[in-house]
């Protein structure tokens, strides 16, 4: 019943892990989205996606790797994980990457870095 | 570049008090203007929307007008109840932008009984 899902909602994890995040959309959209919103709740966006395609890298570290297996589904790995990604990571997703689109978000899941 | 500023928080009402939560913009061409509300521990889900000057968003009480003369987008309630506690996310999009939102930095309502 869910539009956008996230999984997991919560993670721990130690400095120097590798770690992913999973997203799922029902909503029959084609374009997804994954937002990282810091300790102030300051909402950025990393990464857009339309038909499996990248179309936004807002210049995020490439310790972060974006897959989109296909239209329904955008994951986030990243890599050798610190201290500074500690933050809540947003999926969304539009019918399309228009200007006029409504976004819809997942639930968010709180990564934590020790 | 793209901007939004809203005015900080934390805002704190009695219940059926005037909510007015201003937000002003820079972009270059015509941007679409959105509020997003966040519930604790909730992800975001949309307000209300403007594609163009002059229209009027609404939905559940509150509105916003989006004005191009003083680049304003301010969301306004007329009584606000304890359950609109939330944090209010003003935000603009551009033509090919590949969709992408540019927050403001949320404004806190705590509303009280």
């Amino acid at each position: 019943d869910t539009a956008v899902s996230q999984t997991p909602k919560y993670l721990v994890t130690q400095m120097g892990n590798d770690k992913s995040i999973k997203c799922e959309q029902n909503l029959g959209h084609d374009t997804m989205y994954w937002y990282k919103q810091d300790s102030k709740k300051f909402l950025k966006i990393m990464f857009s996606y339309n038909n499996k395609e990248l179309i936004i890298n807002e210049t995020v570290p490439n310790r972060f790797s974006p897959k989109s297996p296909d239209k329904a589904h955008l994951n986030l790995h990243i890599n050798s994980l610190e201290l500074g990604d500690s933050a809540v990571y947003f999926c969304a997703s539009s019918q399309d990457p228009k200007s006029t689109d409504t976004q819809y978000f997942g639930p968010g899941t709180r990564l934590t870095v020790l | 570049g793209d901007s939004v500023t809203q005015m900080e928080g934390p805002v704190t009402l009695s219940e059926e008090a005037f909510l007015t939560i201003n937000c002003t913009y820079t972009a270059t061409g015509y941007p679409s203007l959105f509020w997003y509300v966040q519930y604790p521990g909730e992800g975001l889900q949309l307000l209300l929307k403007a594609t163009k000057a002059d229209d009027k968003g609404s939905n559940k009480g509150f509105e916003a007008t989006y004005r191009k003369e003083t680049t304003s987008f301010h969301l306004e309630k007329g009584s606000v109840q304890v359950s609109d506690s939330a944090v209010y996310f003003c935000a603009l999009s551009v033509n090919n932008q590949g969709g992408k939102l540019i927050f403001g930095q949320g404004t806190e309502l705590s509303v009280k009984p």
